[in-house]
């Protein structure tokens, strides 16, 4: 089974702070994603990568970037934490041509205070 | 832009009858249709799929039907077991290396 490792699963971080979230996924698969999850608003996406040194925006970037150097490794970094980035964050990982089954991680319950 | 959407954000449904839950899209582009079950405290897992060329797919309890003039999926569960208890996400993709979009989520809740 496809095993998708999410460093932490609760942090506290404070306003201002540099915050890193990971993940680790141990298929080998090509495509990774990170996505938060808010109540009423679903599953909404971050940043993907499809290889290393590779990312594209999703749908909600901003205050976000993003770090692939190894393809097992999909890194999450807020550059300067907002309370609005309170949230859950979920990791993902699927195949090239299976990009659309996506394998999730446990989640990160992030809260910024 | 809401995209995928969920409009019942709960449901509840006696054991062993049918659970039926509804996923509207706008994008007349998308191609592929998921459905994925989160537990609390867990991430989503995959439940069933549906392309676009299809109107119906089932796997077991579980079977998706696909109107796509309509631009409307359900997911029908017969018989709904107290384990089906959990948050059900409607997703799309218009295929290839094209992100999935997740639709906000209906809670189901299945009472023995």
């Amino acid at each position: 089974d496809v095993k998708v490792t999410q460093s932490s699963r609760y942090l506290v971080k404070r306003t201002g702070e540099k915050v890193f979230l990971e993940c680790v996924q141990d298929m080998d698969h090509e495509n990774m994603f990170w996505y938060r999850q808010d109540p009423g608003l679903g599953l909404r996406l971050i940043y993907f990568s499809y290889d290393v040194k590779m990312k594209e925006k999703g749908d909600i970037p901003e205050g976000y970037s993003v770090s692939r150097e190894k393809k097992e490794r999909f890194s999450l970094i807020l550059e300067s934490a907002s309370t609005n980035q309170t949230s859950m964050y979920l990791c993902a990982s699927s195949k090239r041509q299976g990009l659309e089954k996506l394998f999730f991680g446990s989640g990160t319950q992030l809260s910024v205070l | 832009d809401q995209q995928v959407k969920q409009n019942s954000p709960s449901l509840s449904v006696q054991e062993g009858r049918i659970s039926i839950l509804n996923c509207d899209y706008t994008n007349s582009m998308f191609d592929y249709f998921l459905w994925y079950k989160k537990y609390p405290a867990e991430g989503p897992t995959f439940l069933i799929s549906i392309s676009s060329i299809k109107d119906k797919n089932e796997d077991g309890r579980f079977t998706v039907f696909l109107n796509k003039s309509a631009k409307h999926l359900s997911l029908h569960i017969v018989p709904s077991q107290p384990g089906d208890s959990a948050v059900y996400f409607c997703a799309a993709s218009s295929g290839g290396y094209q992100k999935v979009t997740f639709g906000t989520g209906t809670k189901l809740q299945v009472i023995p």
